[in-house]
């Protein structure tokens, strides 16, 4: 078993439609939790945080369900510009590895 | 610069060939990682320098990898006797610390083609 798993996707939705994907982790231990965007052929940059208290940044939304061990992000209002692939990564403590999803693309139609 | 720099950004080179990627961080980053990533999959770690030591070179996959940091900056990633399998986008990423707060900075990477 994979330690972060992602559905590959694609997810194919259209413009301004919400959409919502989850991650989940095998170490109970995890302490921290974040979202990277990554561009076709391009680098992985942060999205955001995911806070145990759950946070949102303008249209996204992170939460995090430590109970059954899994991570969501919610794009509300989607653009055409949030077409990427979106990388779960889990930190493990203080611990400097990080652990990396294989992620889920998504494609915002017009 | 400002962010992460990576050269070659394209390698096309021979089986059995040696090859030499270079990563140059963020001024003042005192960690440095590289991964690889295959098509389809998240970042594969190799190695992770604190300061000048490789301080877990554990994800290198075999001994034909290394990697070095000679002054705490700039760091080149060595393959040697180069194999198809190496094939990949090879990505460096430097942090303040030891990524305390998740944020790593990557490079646009090095694409490697093995023929």
């Amino acid at each position: 078993r994979k330690e972060v798993e992602q559905d590959p996707g694609p997810f194919n939705v259209p413009e301004g439609a919400t959409v919502a994907f989850n991650c989940t982790y095998s170490n109970s231990a995890s302490q921290s939790f974040f979202w990277y965007r990554q561009d076709c052929r391009k680098e992985p940059k942060l999205l955001m945080s995911v806070y145990s208290s759950g946070n949102e940044d303008g249209r996204f939304t992170a939460q995090l369900n430590r109970a059954s061990q899994y991570i969501s992000l919610l794009i509300r209002d989607s653009k055409l510009s949030d077409s990427a692939t979106y990388l779960c990564v889990v930190k493990e403590g203080s611990n400097y590895q990080l652990i990396w999803g294989a992620g889920t693309k998504l494609i915002i139609k017009p | 610069g400002a962010g992460v720099s990576q050269t070659p950004s394209n390698k096309v080179t021979e089986k059995g060939k040696y090859v030499e990627l270079r990563c140059d961080p963020i001024s003042g980053h005192t960690a440095l990682y590289w991964y690889r990533q295959s098509l389809g999959q998240g970042p594969e770690f190799l190695i992770y320098f604190q300061g000048t030591g490789a301080a877990d070179d554990s994800g290198l996959p075999n001994d034909r990898f290394f990697a070095v940091r000679p002054e705490g900056s700039v760091s080149t990633l060595k393959i040697q006797r180069t194999e198809r399998g190496d094939s990949a986008v090879y990505l460096c990423a430097s942090s303040w610390g030891s990524a305390n707060t998740g944020e790593l900075f990557f490079g646009e990477g090095s694409r490697l083609t093995v023929l």
